[in-house]
């Protein structure tokens, strides 16, 4: 089974709105980690949070960790028609050296 | 700098002949990933390298399946006997080692696999 799983599975909204999206993990991790895919490409890395962090900000995203929920969320601010992708949130188990598990990813589509 | 890269971008195969797909990580990373990526499905996990070895196989899905890595740079999955199953789309990444995975992936745009 995925370790972890990304809430909502597909979310549409409209251009200049904001996007929440959120991950659920099962057991201790070291780091979680944001990654995006446009179609047909590889996975890009948006941004990484560590276990002992609970918010980290880059341009337009906002990520937020609660390890006693065992969950982080994704938020998009101002999202644009160019945000259209999936997400997906990979985890790194604690002792699990550098494997990241990926879950299932949402998709978001931004509508303009 | 290039990116990960990934040969054939596309590969069409008949079931039961074997395949070759190659994987070109970031000059310098030295943990090279496999992951597969079946339709509409997260990544699953194959394999990954530290250098030339493979500290951790656990993904390989069976027998059929294996992989190298040489010098340190260039990798090869490797299927058997492909099957219909093994349709999917295979993704290679590489990153810088530092201690306990604190190092993003960069991802290659992989290879779309066929198996008829």
């Amino acid at each position: 089974s995925q370790q972890g799983e990304e809430d909502p599975q597909a979310l549409s909204i409209q251009e200049g709105e904001n996007a929440t999206m959120n991950c659920s993990y099962k057991t201790s991790i070291n780091n979680l980690q944001w990654y995006r895919q446009n179609s047909g490409r590889g996975l890009v890395h948006l941004i990484l949070i560590r276990s002992n962090e609970r918010e980290k900000h880059s341009g337009r995203l906002r990520v937020t960790l609660d390890t006693s929920k065992k969950s982080s969320s994704l938020l998009i601010t101002a999202s644009r028609a160019a945000d259209t992708a999936s997400y997906f949130c990979a985890t790194v188990l604690l002792g699990a050296n550098s494997k990241l598990t990926f879950g299932k990813g949402i998709t978001l589509s931004v509508r303009p | 700098g290039a990116g990960v890269s990934q040969s054939p971008s596309n590969k069409v195969t008949e079931k039961g002949k074997d395949v070759e797909l190659r994987c070109d990580p970031i000059s310098g990373h030295t943990a090279l990933y496999w992951y597969r990526q079946s339709l509409g499905q997260g990544l699953e996990f194959l394999i990954y390298f530290q250098g030339n070895s493979a500290p951790d196989k656990s993904g390989l899905p069976s027998d059929r399946f294996s992989a190298e890595r040489t010098g340190g740079s260039v990798s090869t999955l490797t299927i058997q006997r492909t099957q219909q199953e093994d349709s999917a789309v295979y993704l290679c990444a590489s990153s810088l080692i530092y201690r306990q995975g604190n190092s993003p992936l960069h991802f290659g745009n992989g290879t779309r696999l066929t198996v008829t």
